[in-house]
This record gives C-alpha cells, sequence and structure tokens, in this order.
C-alpha cells in the first residue's frame, strides 16, 4: 500500500533563517507530488505541483521553492523565511492519471517568529 | 476564480444524517465533483467524488443534481468524529491541480 511522509511535523524558525521540508511517498512510482499551504483562519493554496523528477510548477510567486530530486522525494526550501510563512504546510501525491483523488501527509506546522 | 459555493458553517446532531450542500452551477462537461474533509490540525481526506452519477461509498454519497449544477454530500450517521471543514471542488479529472475552497465546517453535536 502507498504511504506518504512527511517530516518534521512540528517547526519554530527565526526570520531570515532557512527552510528545507521533506516528503516521500513509498509504494507508487511516478507519482505527482503537490505542497499546499495553509494560514492560520485560511483554506488550502496551492504552491507547486510536480508530475516528474526535476519538473515543478509553481502557483504562487513567493520566497519558497520546491525541488523533486528523485521520483518519490518532493522538498520545499526557503533561502530566508518570512514572518508571512508561517503557516501549516502539506504535502500530497496523486497517481498520474488518477481517479480517486490526492492522499495528504500530516502537515508540518511553521511557525516563524 | 472560485468554481463553488457552500455554506460556512452547519450544525448536525449525533446519530442523525448530514446533508452538505455545494453549487457549481458553471460546472463543464468533463469537471468531475471531488468532496474532502479537514479534521482540525490534520490533511485533507478524500471522501468521494462523481460526474454525474450518484455515488456511495463506505464513508459517504453524494447526490449531483440532473444539471449537474449542484450537489450533496450525505453521512448517513453523523458522529462526533464527523466534525470537520467539508470541502467541495470541481475539476477535470486529469488536471494536475486540486484548489480547495473555504468548505463547510461542519459540527456534529452529543
Amino acid at each position: 500500500s502507498q504511504t506518504i511522509h512527511q517530516w518534521p511535523a512540528t517547526l519554530v524558525q527565526p526570520v531570515g533563517s532557512p527552510l528545507s521540508l521533506e516528503c516521500t511517498v513509498e509504494g507508487t512510482s511516478n507519482p505527482n507530488l503537490y505542497w499546499y499551504r495553509q494560514a492560520a483562519g485560511r483554506g488550502l493554496q496551492l504552491l507547486f505541483y510536480s508530475v516528474g523528477i526535476g519538473q515543478i510548477s509553481s502557483e504562487v510567486p513567493q520566497n519558497l521553492s520546491a525541488s523533486r530530486p528523485q521520483d518519490r522525494q518532493f522538498i520545499l526550501s526557503s533561502k530566508k523565511l518570512l514572518l508571512s510563512d508561517s503557516g501549516f504546510y502539506l504535502c500530497a501525491w496523486s497517481l498520474p492519471a488518477f481517479s480517486y483523488g490526492y492522499t495528504f501527509g500530516s502537515g508540518t506546522r511553521l511557525t516563524v517568529v | 476564480d472560485a468554481k463553488t459555493t457552500q455554506p460556512p458553517s452547519m450544525d448536525c446532531a449525533e446519530g442523525r444524517a448530514a446533508n452538505l450542500p455545494c453549487n457549481h452551477s458553471t460546472i463543464s462537461g468533463n469537471e468531475y465533483v471531488y468532496w474532502y474533509r479537514q479534521i482540525h490540525s490534520q490533511g485533507p481526506q478524500y471522501i468521494i467524488h462523481g460526474l454525474k452519477n450518484n455515488e456511495t461509498n463506505e464513508m459517504a454519497s453524494l447526490i449531483i443534481t440532473e444539471d449537474r449544477k449542484s450537489s450533496t454530500l450525505i453521512l448517513p450517521h453523523a458522529t462526533l468524529r464527523d466534525t470537520a471543514v467539508y470541502y467541495c471542488i470541481v475539476r477535470v479529472r486529469n488536471n494536475n491541480d486540486m484548489r480547495f475552497g473555504a468548505g463547510t465546517r461542519l459540527t456534529v453535536k452529543p
């Protein structure tokens, strides 16, 4: 069966520090991968998605970036965090021609102080 | 560019059916209706999806009107654990993004 792992669960980082959040999927090949962010009391915002190694589509211009160095690994990064980067970050995967929707990870709650 | 409209909140008594409406009047012929829910501090969970026929699974039933301009998610016997935000999304099945609106906050009360 397929599983998605996302870590860390919580993170407190100072303004201006770098960020690296990692997401890995097991039990499937060539998944579509997604990063979402949910600010406090707000809806889910799609940040990036990837349909293959090295292929990244950005939905919202900001100081975040994403990379997919391996088929089942998706990384969200920032060189310098802003206070506005605080939020709940969720990774998700789907099959390329899926019928059943997305499977989300458990999320990382990031607080920038 | 919201494609769906949902009430911001609803209450339901435990053990009763919860009926969550969604309007999607601009839905196109190749767009599916998907439902997810998000329990506090967790990632969204897929519930059900459909194109034009009514659908049922172990979690819920999806009723889509004949003109496809609206749908209703039915939780037949709501429990306290069904308290969550429920999202209705319309999209082409193979599209590479899933855009979530504000959803409906369902509170199941004892």
